[in-house]
């Protein structure tokens, strides 16, 4: 089983909202990520956790605040977000950070107005 | 850092036909090359993948070949079929420190019935 799981698939929000986003998997995998993905692009890195610690950060802007609870779980807080922040926002995992294979989930689609 | 160049951006094919994608790199430490399949609205689904260590791979009607030399690698699919019509990445990291991944940019491939 290589399933990633993302909730919600869909988000509106304000740009004075707060919210977050959602990702799960029990693969057993110690790497988690985020990317950004816009339309007709492929995707960015935003954040890499390995063993539940952040390693890589890259130069996102503090209205994006990632989070690893547990090696199962990874969030994505969002405040105080821009329209240019709409986008397809894709979790992934891997066995390990230094495992290249990277599986994703479906992603949720954000709309900032 | 690591450039990935991915030809063509489109592609349009009749069912039946075979379609090629092909992609260079710049950085000769890269040596693991995923493919990745993304669907209108779904997330990048790993399709196959290839190590330095290895020229060719195949799974059913999908084969990837890797020249080390000229640092280029081709996705072939063959006997295309409609519900191959999806955005098809390439992408290359190296195993020495974080694995991140780098995209290419995306070929649409079209299968018409």
């Amino acid at each position: 089983d290589t399933e990633v799981t993302q909730t919600p698939k869909h988000l509106v929000m304000g740009m004075t909202n707060k919210k977050s986003l959602k990702c799960e998997q029990h693969m057993g995998h110690r790497a988690m990520y985020w990317y950004k993905q816009k339309a007709k692009k492929p995707p960015e890195l935003m954040f890499v956790y390995s063993y539940e610690k952040l390693s890589i950060n890259e130069s996102v802007p503090s209205r994006f605040s990632p989070e690893c609870p547990n090696s199962s779980l990874l969030n994505l807080h969002l405040h105080a977000l821009q329209p240019e922040d709409s986008a397809l926002y894709l979790c992934a995992s891997s066995q390990e950070a230094r495992q290249e294979t990277q599986y994703f989930g479906p992603g949720t689609r954000l709309l900032v107005l | 850092g690591e450039n990935v160049e991915q030809h063509p951006s489109t592609l349009s094919v009749q069912e039946g036909d075979s379609a090629v994608i092909k992609c260079t790199y710049s950085d000769s430490a890269s040596n693991y090359f995923p493919w990745y399949k993304q669907e209108l609205g779904k997330g990048p689904q790993l399709i196959i993948d290839i190590r330095s260590n290895v020229g060719e791979k195949k799974d059913q009607r999908i084969a990837v070949t890797l020249n080390k030399t000229a640092k280029h690698f081709s996705l072939h699919i063959t006997e295309t079929q409609p519900e191959d019509s999806a955005v098809y990445f390439c992408a290359a990291s190296k195993a020495s420190g974080y694995s991140t991944l780098t995209f290419g940019k995306g070929t649409m491939l079209l299968v018409s019935p």
